[in-house]
């Protein structure tokens, strides 16, 4: 069971835009930055939003982040193929004193 | 920009230990941490624990703490992560990752390519 719970799966057609949740506490998420990462199938990770809603450099402006309390957002827009893969949430928890991820959640664009 | 290679496949019995290694370059090695997190089959990432490259100390998630070993060769850029007693469910992809600093919520902004570790008999 993951500290951070994110949806398994959300799904949308290319084009549209989704929304991934990320529901944690106020010794994780409440405290501290969250990050977001992306998992294509049989790869490492890839760091896509820092800070709750930087992006490194060559991200797209199609990819962003919020948070507000306990809960943080990833949200892409203009959806492609290509977006398929994990996501994954993340940050520090203190109480934990250790990094802690969300379970991930699936994209499909069907 | 900087670069994480890890090193390859291992396959070990039950009760054994496995050496990870995952070495820098294309960055200065000893501003940053490194952490380990790991993927078991279909499953999500798990934070392992972290070294500060700087000053050696390290710290580990709660559920590891007497089974690994972070160490660091600041002559090879290289963290080494050392499992033992291992169990059939260590079976996972193992990823070193870097992270600025050892605690907060900084991003893990380079990640190793992993290192599948099969535990079987």
């Amino acid at each position: 069971q993951s500290v951070l719970t994110q949806p398994p799966s959300v799904s949308a057609v290319p084009g549209q835009k989704v929304t991934i949740s990320c529901s944690g506490s106020n010794s994780n998420i409440g405290y501290n930055f969250v990050s977001w990462y992306q998992q294509l199938p049989g790869v490492a990770p890839k760091l896509l939003i820092y800070d709750n809603s930087k992006r490194p450099s060559g991200i797209p402006d199609r990819f962003s982040g919020s948070k507000s309390g306990t809960l943080a957002t990833l949200g892409i827009t203009g959806l492609q193929t290509g977006d398929e893969a994990h996501y994954y949430c993340a940050t520090w928890d203190t109480s934990l004193n250790g990094g802690v991820f969300g379970g991930g959640t699936k994209l499909t664009v069907l | 920009q900087g670069q994480l290679v890890q090193s390859g496949a291992e396959v070990r019995e039950p009760g054994a230990s496995v050496k990870v290694s995952c070495k820098a370059s294309g960055y200065t090695f000893t501003s940053f941490t490194i952490n380990w997190v790991r993927q078991a089959p279909g499953q999500g990432l798990e934070w392992m624990g972290w070294i500060d490259i700087y000053n050696g100390n390290t710290d580990y998630a709660q559920k590891f703490q007497g089974r690994v070993t972070v160490t660091s060769d600041r002559s090879t850029s290289t963290t080494y992560m050392d499992l033992g007693s291992l169990r059939f469910d260590d079976t996972a992809m193992y990823y070193c990752a870097r992270k600025r600093f050892s605690i907060g919520g900084d991003p893990f902004d380079i990640w190793g390519q992993g290192t599948l570790v099969t535990v079987s008999s």
